[in-house]
C-alpha cells in the first residue's frame, strides 16, 4: 500500500518559473492537504480539499494554486517562483476532516523545492 | 503571542532516559491534542492523540494535556536511540473542518 506519494523528490526553479508538485494518495481519502515546512518554522498550511472539485485556502496561499479533479490527486501549482518559496512540501490526507475522530493525517515523504 | 509554543531544541539524552516534551498554547477552543513523530527527510507520523484534559498512555509514551493551563506533553519513558527524531505537537478545535496548528517541533536526540 503506497499511502501518499509526491514527486518529485527534489527540484531546483530558478526565479520566475512555474512548477507542479504533484501528490497523489490510495486510500480513498476525501480531505487532503498541502504544508510547507520550513526550518524551525513547523508546518503551515497552504491549502485544502475535502473532496473533488472543492478546495480553500489555508495559513499561507499566496503564490500557490491547486486543483482537485480526482479523489486520488491534488497537485499543487508554483507559479513565478520566488526564494521565498524555497521549502519542504508535504501533502496529506485523511479519512475524516475533523479530527474528533481522531483520523490521523498521512503524509508523504515531501518535496524539497529551492528557487534560485 | 503565537498560538502554540514549542521549544525547538535540540534536547540531547542518554538511552534509558525519561523525556519530557512540551507545547504551549492560546487558543483555549482547542481541545484535540496530537502529536507527531518526524524521521529525517521523512513526512510526520501520528504517535500520540489525545481528546480534552487528561492522560492517554501507549507503551513507553504518555501524552498530557492541562486545558486549564494551555499545556501539553509527551512523556517517552526508557528512550532508545530510535526514537531520535523532531516531534510536533498538533491541535485543532472542534468548528467545522478544522484543520490542524502545529508547533515548530522539538529535535530529540538519544545517544547511546
Amino acid at each position: 500500500n503506497a499511502g501518499v506519494t509526491q514527486t518529485p523528490k527534489f527540484r531546483i526553479l530558478k526565479i520566475g518559473q512555474s512548477m507542479t508538485l504533484q501528490c497523489t494518495q490510495d486510500m480513498n481519502h476525501n480531505y487532503m492537504y498541502w504544508y510547507r515546512q520550513d526550518p524551525g518554522m513547523g508546518l503551515k498550511l497552504i491549502y485544502y480539499s475535502v473532496g473533488a472539485g472543492i478546495t480553500d485556502k489555508g495559513e499561507v496561499p499566496n503564490g500557490y494554486n491547486v486543483s482537485r479533479s480526482t479523489t486520488e490527486d491534488f497537485p499543487l501549482r508554483l507559479e513565478l517562483a520566488a526564494p521565498s518559496q524555497t521549502s519542504v512540501y508535504f501533502c496529506a490526507s485523511t479519512s475524516r476532516g475533523r479530527t474528533v475522530q481522531g483520523s490521523p493525517l498521512h503524509f508523504g515523504n515531501g518535496t524539497r523545492l529551492t528557487v534560485t | 503571542q503565537k498560538e502554540v509554543e514549542q521549544d525547538p531544541g535540540p534536547l540531547s539524552v542518554p538511552e534509558g532516559a525519561i523525556v519530557s516534551l512540551n507545547c504551549t498554547y492560546s487558543n483555549s477552543a482547542f481541545q484535540y491534542f496530537m502529536w507527531y513523530r518526524q524521521y529525517s527527510r521523512k513526512g510526520p507520523e501520528l504517535l500520540m492523540y489525545t481528546y480534552s484534559s487528561g492522560n492517554k498512555e501507549d507503551g513507553r509514551f504518555t501524552a498530557q494535556v492541562d486545558k486549564s493551563s494551555k499545556y501539553i506533553s509527551l512523556f517517552i519513558r526508557d528512550s532508545q536511540p530510535s526514537d531520535s527524531a523532531t516531534y510536533l505537537c498538533a491541535m485543532s478545535d472542534n468548528s467545522g473542518y478544522s484543520t490542524l496548528t502545529f508547533g515548530k517541533g522539538t529535535m530529540l536526540l538519544v545517544s547511546p
